[in-house]
């Protein structure tokens, strides 16, 4: 079946310093999304990308999808403590337009 | 609005008692999804559910796990007998899909079930 990984699954930075997750699929993807679940919440959405090599940008978040469509990337630029939590990709398969297959997301910790 | 709601928000329970998970989408949405949460097999989708009718349920362990969407305010989500490997965070999730078939799922608080 279709699988989503993520790197690194851990990362812990200075409040400050950037960060970046990347997110590779076993399979093309139609659509991919992003969350973030904070400690002890709820996963949220971010974002979604449709288009190949399409980047998009959320005030310090920039989120690119492959040329392929298999892998995509987020980048948090100067990372905040509010940015504490697991990102998570998820992606859509062609034709499985109401399933997603989340990865297995990344863990961010940040200190002062 | 206020978003999907999940009940009991914990849950403890003895291995072989029945449990059942409860949620009701936001209203309007017509895409109904359950989901398990563990450390080590990450977040997993187990059934949804489009317009009450189950689409997939691929996912679902085994048949001591079973869902209904009799309506659609009200869905659940049963174990019978629950095992202590069944001990996780259930989220309920649900959409509306937008054009071009994306969505945005919106996640309910979850329910963390122990099975002792």
């Amino acid at each position: 079946g279709q699988q989503v990984m993520q790197i690194p699954q851990y990362q812990h930075v200075q409040e400050g310093e950037d960060f970046t997750t990347y997110c590779n699929s076993s399979t093309t993807l139609s659509n991919i999304q992003w969350y973030k679940q904070r400690p002890g919440g709820h996963p949220v959405f971010l974002i979604q990308l449709v288009k190949s090599g399409e980047v998009k940008k959320q005030k310090r978040l920039t989120f690119q999808f492959g040329e392929a469509k298999k892998n995509s990337s987020l980048h948090i630029t100067a990372t905040q403590t509010t940015d504490v939590g697991t990102y998570f990709c998820a992606g859509i398969n062609t034709g499985t337009a109401s399933k997603l297959t989340f990865g297995t997301g990344t863990r961010l910790q940040v200190t002062l | 609005d206020a978003g999907v709601i999940q009940s009991p928000r914990h849950e403890v329970t003895e291995m072989g008692q029945e449990v059942t998970l409860r949620c009701k989408p936001i209203s309007g949405h017509d895409y109904l999804f359950w989901y398990r949460q563990t450390m080590m097999r990450g977040l997993e989708l187990l059934i949804y559910f489009n317009n009450n009718v189950p689409i997939d349920d691929s996912g679902m362990p085994e048949d001591r796990f079973s869902a209904k969407m009799p309506n659609a305010s009200f869905s659940t989500l049963k174990i019978q007998p629950s095992e202590p490997r069944d001990s996780a965070v259930y989220f309920c999730a649900s959409s509306l899909p937008v054009s071009g078939g994306a969505y945005e799922q919106y996640f309910g608080p979850g329910t963390r079930l122990t099975v002792t």
